[in-house]
This record gives C-alpha cells, sequence and structure tokens, in this order.
C-alpha cells in the first residue's frame, strides 16, 4: 500500500529564517506526482507547489522549494525567509499515475507550522 | 463568489436528525471531491463526482450520501449520524478532461469546510 509519511507534527522558525518539512513515501510505482498542501488557521487547503516524478529538476515556487529524491523516496519542503503568514498546517500527498489506480491523494498526517515574530 | 464555497461553516446535529452540507464550486472544474478530516488521522477521501458521475466511493457508511445535480454543485445528506463522524468536512474540485480519470497530477481547489459535531 502507498504511504505518507510526516515526521515532525510541529514545527517552528523565527520570521526570515528558512525551515525544512520533511516527507517521505513508500510506493512501488514508477511514475506519480507529489504535492506540498498549505492549511492556514482560516482552514481553506492551497497547493504550495507539486513534482513531477519523472523529473529531476526540483519544483520552486518562489519562496518555496522542494528537494525530491526519488531513490530515497523523499519529498522535503524548504520555505526561505518566511513569512508570519506561513504559519499553517503543510500536508504532503502523493498520487500515482499507473493505469487502474484510482488516483486519489494518499496524505500524511501534516506538520504543524508556526512562524514566529 | 469565488473559487469553491462550502455552506454552512458549522453545523451542530443531534444523532436522529438529518441535515445537509452543500460545496458549490466557481470555478469551471469537472470534479468534485468529499474529504472527511479528523485529527491525528489523515485526509479521507469520501466520493469523488467526474462529469457529474459518481466514481469512487471510499467504503462510506450509507448515512453519508451524496449528491451531485450539476457539474457546480455537491451535497452531502447526513442522517442519523454518530458522534465519531464530528470533523471537518471539505469539499474539493479539479479540472478534468476525461470522464474516466481524475485526480492524478491535477490540483485540487478545496473549500473553507464545515465543522461538524454531532452530539
Amino acid at each position: 500500500a502507498q504511504t505518507v509519511t510526516q515526521s515532525q507534527p510541529e514545527m517552528s522558525v523565527q520570521e526570515a529564517e528558512t525551515v525544512t518539512l520533511s516527507c517521505t513515501y513508500d510506493t512501488s510505482e514508477s511514475n506519480y506526482y507529489l504535492f506540498w498542501y498549505k492549511q492556514p488557521p482560516s482552514r481553506q487547503m492551497i497547493l504550495v507547489i507539486r513534482q513531477e516524478a519523472y523529473k529531476q529538476q526540483n519544483a520552486t515556487e518562489n519562496r518555496f522549494s522542494v528537494n525530491f529524491q526519488k531513490a530515497a523516496k523523499s519529498f522535503s519542503l524548504k520555505i526561505s525567509d518566511s513569512q508570519l503568514g506561513d504559519t499553517a498546517m503543510y500536508f504532503c500527498a502523493f498520487a500515482g499515475l499507473s493505469a487502474g489506480n484510482n488516483r486519489k491523494l494518499i496524505w500524511g498526517l501534516g506538520t504543524s507550522l508556526a512562524v514566529n515574530p | 463568489e469565488t473559487g469553491v464555497t462550502q455552506t454552512p461553516r458549522h453545523l451542530v446535529m443531534g444523532m436522529t436528525n438529518k441535515k445537509s452540507l452543500k460545496c458549490e464550486q466557481h470555478l469551471g472544474h469537472n470534479a468534485m471531491y468529499w474529504y472527511k478530516q479528523s485529527a491525528k488521522k489523515p485526509l479521507e477521501l469520501m466520493f469523488v463526482y467526474n462529469f457529474k458521475e459518481q466514481t469512487e466511493n471510499n467504503s462510506v457508511p450509507s448515512r453519508f450520501s451524496p449528491e451531485c445535480p450539476n457539474s457546480s454543485h455537491l451535497f452531502l445528506h447526513l442522517h442519523t449520524l454518530q458522534p465519531e463522524d464530528s470533523a471537518l468536512y471539505l469539499c474539493a474540485s479539479s479540472q478534468e478532461t476525461l470522464k474516466t480519470f481524475w485526480g492524478g497530477g491535477n490540483e485540487q481547489f478545496f473549500g473553507p469546510g464545515t465543522r461538524l459535531t454531532v452530539l
């Protein structure tokens, strides 16, 4: 079965500093997508960044970047120049693309990130 | 209204009540999803409608009944719920191009959720 593990239930960082959130996953598929979603205290979940497994280049979106290690099945999120608005729950998710797969997202338990002033 | 909206935002109901959750997406998407979010558990996919057809029922008890009258609206009808059904219920949508496949790499857009408490 496919699983997603986020080993850090809670983290904190000082404003303007850099923080890295960890995610590992388990799958036998070779083609898939990985995601980081953010759920601020207002509760609306939004996509932060997406990575296609067959792309070796790590995805970046402004201050957010990932370190995708396919062999190690690791997908960490780095937030640079942390801002107060980055305070949220961060979820790592996986979607396989093999034929017959329902393509539903497999979610981790989340990491609660607090950015301190 | 923009994005994905959900009503009500909060709902308290007794175990014998019947209520409905409503979701509306203003994004022109073809797929809509119901998720259950409980503390200490991963997000649980409940139902998926793609092009108005129900394509996923993730072993959800029959006390939850979805309805998708058109591609913009999704309902979750609730009856005789149990206290363990208390959770945040999230609706999401995504743009799909095929009736046979959904999800995968496509971004899902979420509503703010309905916080349900069953007494």
